[in-house]
């Protein structure tokens, strides 16, 4: 099983260019996450889909869009990038909301906004 | 609203010595206490996690974590450090199992030898 993995690894982009970054899991989980981490502000929730065919917003949603695809994926759009934007996005799986189960994390996106 | 408080954004031990990590929550309700690892250029893994029964948790690596009611904190704490234990570590909580996390800013450990 590859978990959970994000596509792609790193990414620069000028102010208002878009773009795409992709998260699939293989666990058969219900529930994923994206989070963005800045340095000294913890991960912050963007969206989250408790599953398929739902997705909601969390806490830092502004200038972000979702697509939860199908069961396995679950996407995260840029519509027009701006350097706030710079930042380290993660994306997590959970088995299902309720009960306490572990979040899955992925490997990170990096991306620079200039 | 729920919310965690890490204090100190950096904690240096020297290797060998007790590796104690603190975090304090807030909720409305009992929650649900968990700590994180980030590894340099990872995702985060799960450390340990507390869930209302035990109120001494075990978690991997010998870390372990005490909830306590009365100081609203969930620190984790390891007796001896060791130089792979330097990374940052994350305290979160959620309110109730449908509630998302809510995460610290993180504490990084440096273990110098």
């Amino acid at each position: 099983n590859a978990g959970v993995t994000q596509t792609p690894k790193f990414q620069v982009l000028k102010t208002g260019q878009s773009m795409t970054l992709q998260c699939a899991q293989d666990m058969n989980h219900n529930s994923m996450y994206w989070y963005r981490q800045d340095p000294g502000m913890g991960l912050r929730l963007i969206y989250y889909s408790a599953s398929e065919g739902t997705t909601d917003k969390g806490e830092v949603p502004n200038g972000y869009n979702v697509s939860r695809l199908n069961k396995r994926e679950f996407s995260l759009r840029l519509e027009s990038a701006a350097p706030s934007q710079t930042s380290v996005y993660f994306c997590a799986s959970e088995p299902r909301q309720g009960n306490p189960y572990e979040q899955y994390f992925g490997p990170g996106t990096r991306l620079t906004v200039t | 609203a729920q919310s965690v408080t890490q204090l100190g954004s950096h904690v240096s031990v020297s290797e060998g010595a007790l590796v104690l990590l603190r975090c304090n929550y807030s909720s409305s309700v009992p929650p649900y206490l968990f700590w994180y690892v980030q590894y340099p250029n990872q995702g985060l893994q799960l450390l340990l996690k507390y869930t209302s029964a035990a109120t001494l948790v075990k978690g991997i690596n010998g870390f372990e974590a005490e909830f306590k009611k009365s100081e609203t904190s969930f620190h984790l704490t390891k007796p001896s450090a060791h130089m792979s234990d330097a990374a940052e570590y994350f305290c979160a909580v959620s309110e109730t199992g449908y509630s998302t996390l809510t995460f610290g800013k993180g504490t990084m450990l440096l273990v110098s030898p």
